[in-house]
């Protein structure tokens, strides 16, 4: 499968707890997107890479997440001391620079308890 | 925060039959962009529209966008069991989908009864 994918597709954990999710992109895209859903609602963008640069953040980015795409190819999302409203599905996507269509991922939904 | 609406919020037509949905947005865009999302699953691409085009087909699928009223409309014909689905819009404000990413609309969900 050479479409994007993401680690664990399900995770639930308790309030407080950290937890890491990882996006693996189209492999020669240098584009990377973060996104967060939230039942019955559209995604929101959270972050985008370009290569390894984090170039955008999104307001809803609090100081517990954090990202990194070390290299340029896979990245991680992270969120310390997890909240009740953390628990969404999150999308990874990619694309190529200056081509609009981004790819999604199946995303890792996330049940904080 | 989300860009816009998708009108309406959910809409079940039987199989064969054709079906509308429209989306607006508030704010000047390079592009836009439909989406679909099948239960609890990612995002799959189906067709860009860009700022200065007004019509664009692809397939069962044609889409318009009046700019001046800041609003586009998806029509799927003969439509068939598989696209029951949600169907979302969004925007890109600059070329390439980059800074800021997409913004996306709540979302058409599409029931197609057999």
């Amino acid at each position: 499968d050479t479409g994007v994918s993401q680690d664990p597709r399900h995770k639930i954990t308790k309030r407080g707890q950290n937890v890491t999710f990882r996006c693996d992109p189209i492999s020669e895209h240098n584009r990377l997107y973060w996104y967060r859903q939230t039942l019955g609602q559209g995604p929101e963008f959270l972050t985008y890479f370009q290569n390894e640069a984090q170039l955008e953040k999104s307001r809803l980015l609090s100081d517990r997440f954090s990202a990194e795409r070390p290299k340029g190819s896979f990245s991680t999302l992270e969120i310390q001391r997890t909240e009740q409203g953390d628990s969404a599905m999150y999308l990874c996507a990619s694309s190529l620079v200056a081509v609009e269509t981004q790819y999604f991922g199946p995303g890792t939904r996330l049940l904080v308890l | 925060s989300q860009q816009g609406e998708e009108d309406p919020q959910a809409l079940s037509i039987q199989e064969g039959e054709n079906a509308t949905m429209n989306c607006s947005y508030k704010t000047s865009i390079n592009n836009l962009q439909w989406y679909r999302q099948n239960s609890g699953r990612g995002l799959v691409h189906l067709i860009l529209i860009r700022s200065n085009e007004r019509e664009k087909h692809s397939g069962r699928l044609r889409v318009t966008l009046d700019t001046s009223k800041k609003s586009s409309s998806l029509l799927i014909t003969a439509s068939r069991a598989a696209d029951t689905a949600s169907y979302f819009c969004a925007t890109a404000r600059f070329s390439g989908g980059g800074a800021d990413g997409l913004t996306f609309g709540k979302g058409t969900h599409l029931i197609i009864q057999p």
